[in-house]
């Protein structure tokens, strides 16, 4: 089955630094590369998406990128901010496959 | 318009006791999935239902079971409680057969002691 890695497990950036954030998949099969933000407390918010049929997606000062060759998708945080601070994960999935498989997290310090 | 609404937010329960976790979906989505999160880990899928039916399911030993109710509504059931059953436990709504356009709840905490 789908087996996603995630790096880092932590970040550590000064306000207005970038952020880089990646993940690899295993299964070619999975189209569907979900990032989503959890804050304490909270659930997992979708904050940005990106489809096997486009390389690059841009919201803002998000971004993510997608590799199908290498297996590959990032996410770039651009002029960061205290309230950034969260941790991150990464998922994947597939039409024949109705559920989300998610990376370990990557625990996001924006530092003022 | 009320996302994914769950229900209690955090429970505390003894080894070998049952409990029922009841999660409200998104309007307009008719499509539940659970998910078990244990601290410092991903979310990791236990089943989704739709249509009232069990239409997929994870790694998870039958102690684990479900419901979902015809205004699309759902309970997770866990018996046998063990102290590795401690974790934040996510409800995600979506709509139809779409394998995109998840919304979790805030989840429920549950402690076994």
């Amino acid at each position: 089955g789908e087996n996603v890695e995630q790096h880092p497990s932590t970040l550590s950036v000064q306000e207005g630094d970038s952020a880089v954030i990646k993940c690899t998949y295993s299964d070619s099969a999975s189209n569907y590369f979900p990032w989503y933000k959890q804050e304490l407390g909270k659930g997992p918010q979708l904050i940005i998406d990106i489809r096997s049929n486009v390389g690059e997606k841009k919201d803002q000062r998000i971004a993510v990128t997608l590799n199908k060759t290498a297996k590959h998708f990032s996410l770039h945080i651009t002029e960061t901010q205290p309230e950034d601070s969260a941790v991150y994960f990464c998922a994947a999935s597939k039409r024949s496959q109705g559920n989300l498989i998610f990376g370990k997290g990557t625990k996001l310090s924006v530092k003022p | 318009d009320a996302g994914v609404t769950q229900s209690p937010t955090h429970l505390i329960k003894t080894r070998g006791q049952q409990v029922t976790l009841r999660c409200s979906p998104k309007s307009g989505h008719d499509t539940v999935s659970w998910y078990q999160q244990a601290l410092g880990q991903g979310p990791q899928f236990i089943f989704q239902y739709y249509e009232e039916e069990e239409r997929q399911r994870g790694n998870f030993p039958d102690r684990f079971s479900g419901h979902q109710f015809p205004n699309y509504s759902s309970e997770l059931n866990v018996n046998a409680l063990l102290l590795g059953d401690s974790a934040l436990y996510l409800c995600a709504s979506s709509s139809g057969t779409a394998y995109y356009g998840y919304t979790f709840g805030s989840g429920t905490r549950l402690t076994v002691v």
